[in-house]
């Protein structure tokens, strides 16, 4: 298995809402991050984790919480998100000197 | 601080032409470099990366890139442009380290269209 899997593919969400977007990697890769995408932009990083701990928080508003439960899976809980939040959430992993590998993407809206 | 320029917004080519998308960066040192590519909606897909060694990379799709440490550029080069390659195309570098974990830091994109 060498792909980045997430889950759901489309989500809608209201601002008041509680929901959580899925990873899942199963190629051994000891680091796994989120970033957030807006139309016609590049990926900005939101978190990494590295060995399941969480190493870098890129200044991101605490309505976004990621969760690393086991090294093959990466959660991002949203609570209470705002409209301007919609966007493509990206999940990636990657291992010691091979490439970061990205996931296809949840795209998110915000109501 | 590190920063990857990509000069060019949006670049049309005939379908069979040639290809050429340029990236330049800024960096302390050498770092890792890649190219992704990303159809609207998609995640994003890696095309090539360079570590180290031979300057030319070949990658997938028929894509090739060119390190030149004298010109901090590691531009992407196709010599005959298919329909389906017209998607948005980063270049991104990160720092060499040991560690697990890496930043990467993107240039701004370059949107190709391919005219039949």
């Amino acid at each position: 298995d060498t792909e980045v899997t997430q889950t759901p593919k489309h989500l809608v969400m209201g601002m008041t809402n509680k929901k959580s977007l899925k990873c899942e990697q199963h190629m051994g890769h000891r680091a796994m991050y989120w970033y957030k995408q807006k139309a016609k932009k590049p990926p900005e990083l939101m978190f990494v984790y590295s060995y399941e701990k969480l190493s870098i928080n890129e200044s991101v508003p605490s309505r976004f919480s990621p969760e690393c439960p086991n090294s093959s899976l990466l959660n991002l809980h949203l609570h209470a998100l705002q409209p301007e939040d919609s966007a493509l959430y990206l999940c990636a992993s990657s291992q010691g000197m091979g490439p970061t590998l990205f996931g296809p993407g949840t795209r998110l809206t915000v109501l | 601080a590190q920063s990857v320029t990509q000069p060019d917004i949006h670049i049309t080519v005939s379908e069979g032409a040639s290809l050429e998308l340029r990236c330049n960066y800024s960096y302390g040192a050498t770092p890792y470099l890649f190219w992704y590519v990303q159809s609207p909606g998609q995640g994003l897909q890696l095309l090539l990366k360079y570590f180290s060694g031979d300057t030319l990379v070949q990658g997938i799709k028929g894509f090739e890139a060119e390190f030149k440490r004298s010109q901090s550029s590691f531009n992407l080069r196709k010599p005959s442009v298919h329909w389906s390659d017209a998607a948005e195309y980063f270049c991104a570098v990160a720092p060499i380290s040991s560690g697990s974990a890496r930043q990467l830091t993107f240039g701004s994109g370059t949107q190709l269209t391919v005219l039949p």
